[in-house]
């Protein structure tokens, strides 16, 4: 079993919709989380951190964490096409450095 | 500001050789990470260096790969003898410190290798 799950989609929305991901993982250990996005054959972006429980909002993206479930989410307000790429959860544990990723999900939201 | 920045962007190389990628961290970083992406699968860590340390290589495979980052110059992944499995992006992420965890990771744009 991996240590974080993440559906690879894809997940097709039209634009203005709101894109919902999320990822499990297995390990407690895990105490910082992160999303990035990542373009066709570009790096990885980051978009998001966060440590505690709960919500965190930065303009159309809102991250959440819930450490009881081990579950974590992203959603996307007034999608646009150009957030068409996928996205990538990543968590490192306490007084770690290598962050663990998902798979990935691939979005694509249509004009 | 530039961003990390690794070369080349493509390498081709043919079985039995040598590639070298290379990754200059942001201004100000001096955590060095490498990350390896197969096709159709999710980055996977593979080694954490400080400037002519290396701190954490549990996720670089046990033969033909090695990683330095030294005083002077970019950080270097070499892996000796490619085989076709070789074949993927591998990507450099740098950090200006790394104190439990609360550090961000900041990627370069990769490096893909093709193994003929």
């Amino acid at each position: 079993q991996k240590e974080v799950e993440q559906d690879p989609g894809p997940l097709s929305v039209p634009e203005g919709a709101i894109v919902s991901l999320n990822c499990t993982y297995s390990n407690s250990a895990f105490q910082y989380f992160m999303w990035y996005r990542q373009y066709s054959r570009k790096g990885p972006e980051l978009l998001m951190y966060t440590y505690s429980s709960g919500n965190k909002e930065d303009g159309r993206f809102t991250a959440q964490v819930d450490k009881s479930s081990k579950y974590i989410s992203l959603f996307i307000r007034d999608s646009q096409p150009s957030d068409s790429a996928t996205y990538l959860c990543a968590m490192i544990k306490a007084a770690g450095n290598k962050l663990t990723f998902g798979g990935g999900t691939r979005v694509l939201v249509k004009p | 500001n530039a961003g990390v920045m690794q070369n080349p962007r493509h390498l081709v190389r043919r079985r039995g050789q040598e590639a070298r990628l290379r990754c200059s961290p942001m201004k100000g970083h001096s955590h060095v990470y490498w990350y390896r992406q197969l096709p159709e699968e999710g980055l996977k860590f593979m080694v954490y260096l400080q400037k002519e340390n290396i701190i954490d290589e549990s996720g670089m495979p046990k033969e033909r790969f090695s990683a330095e980052f030294p005083k002077e110059g970019p950080s270097i992944l070499r892996i000796q003898q490619v085989v076709r499995g070789d074949s993927a992006a591998y990507f450099c992420a740098s950090s200006p410190f790394a104190v439990g965890g609360a550090d961000t990771q900041y990627f370069g744009p990769g490096t893909r290798l093709t193994v003929l």
